[in-house]
């Protein structure tokens, strides 16, 4: 079963604007991470942040976790056409090594 | 390194049939995951393995599916006898350490279609 649930299902912004997704999870978790998807292509990492962690930052990605609602959220600030792809949370709860992915944001940025 | 690399990238076969993925991971990595990619039912772990040593195969849907990982260096993915509900994408995963403490390296997939 699925471990997180992603918040739009599906997102359409111009470029230029910021793209919020949010993610939803029900165990408690050692780490989170978020993957993107383009279309056709396997998951490529994005960034990990740590359970003991409320927030980071690389590039235009801003992630921010709250453990105590079980939940994380994915900005990417002045989104661009190239932006465009599926984007996955992924967890890990605790004593366990398994990866579990969420149900995915689909993000169209339009030029 | 030339990353995960899955073959074939494409498979077309005849309910029935039976069906090899193949996977070589990243040198070094220690962890090997198989995942299930549907738009009904998302990205699903399938099994995942340490050290070559399968741990954890519960989200393997039938006893038609087995995976195997006879050496570091190469794991394969069986579906015997196949069926057109398995009609998916597979990817192969592979990690350095444990599955969430650092980042997951995935193939291109293999789209399998059962017909």
């Amino acid at each position: 079963s699925q471990q997180g649930e992603e918040d739009p299902q599906a997102l359409s912004i111009q470029e230029g604007e910021n793209a919020t997704m949010n993610c939803s999870y029900k165990t408690s978790i050692n780490n989170l991470q978020w993957y993107r998807q383009n279309s056709g292509r396997g998951l490529v990492h994005l960034i990990l942040i740590r359970s003991n962690e409320r927030e980071k930052h690389s590039g235009r990605l801003r992630v921010t976790l709250d453990t105590s609602k079980k939940s994380s959220s994915l900005l990417i600030t002045a989104s661009r056409a190239a932006d465009t792809a599926s984007y996955f949370c992924a967890t890990d709860a605790l004593n366990t090594d398994k990866l579990i992915f969420g149900t995915g944001t689909r993000l169209q940025v339009f030029p | 390194d030339a990353g995960v690399i899955q073959s074939p990238r494409h498979e077309v076969t005849e309910m029935g049939q039976e069906v090899t993925l193949r996977c070589k991971p990243i040198s070094g990595h220690d962890y090997l995951f198989w995942y299930r990619q549907t738009m009904m039912r998302g990205l699903e772990l399938l099994i995942y393995f340490n050290n070559n040593v399968p741990i954890d195969d519960s989200g393997m849907p039938e006893d038609r599916f087995s995976a195997k990982m006879p050496n570091a260096s190469f794991s394969t993915l069986k579906i015997q006898p196949s069926e057109p509900r398995d009609s998916a994408v597979y990817f192969c995963a592979s990690s350095l350490v444990a599955g969430g403490n650092t980042e997951a390296f995935f193939g291109q997939g293999t789209r399998l279609t059962v017909v």
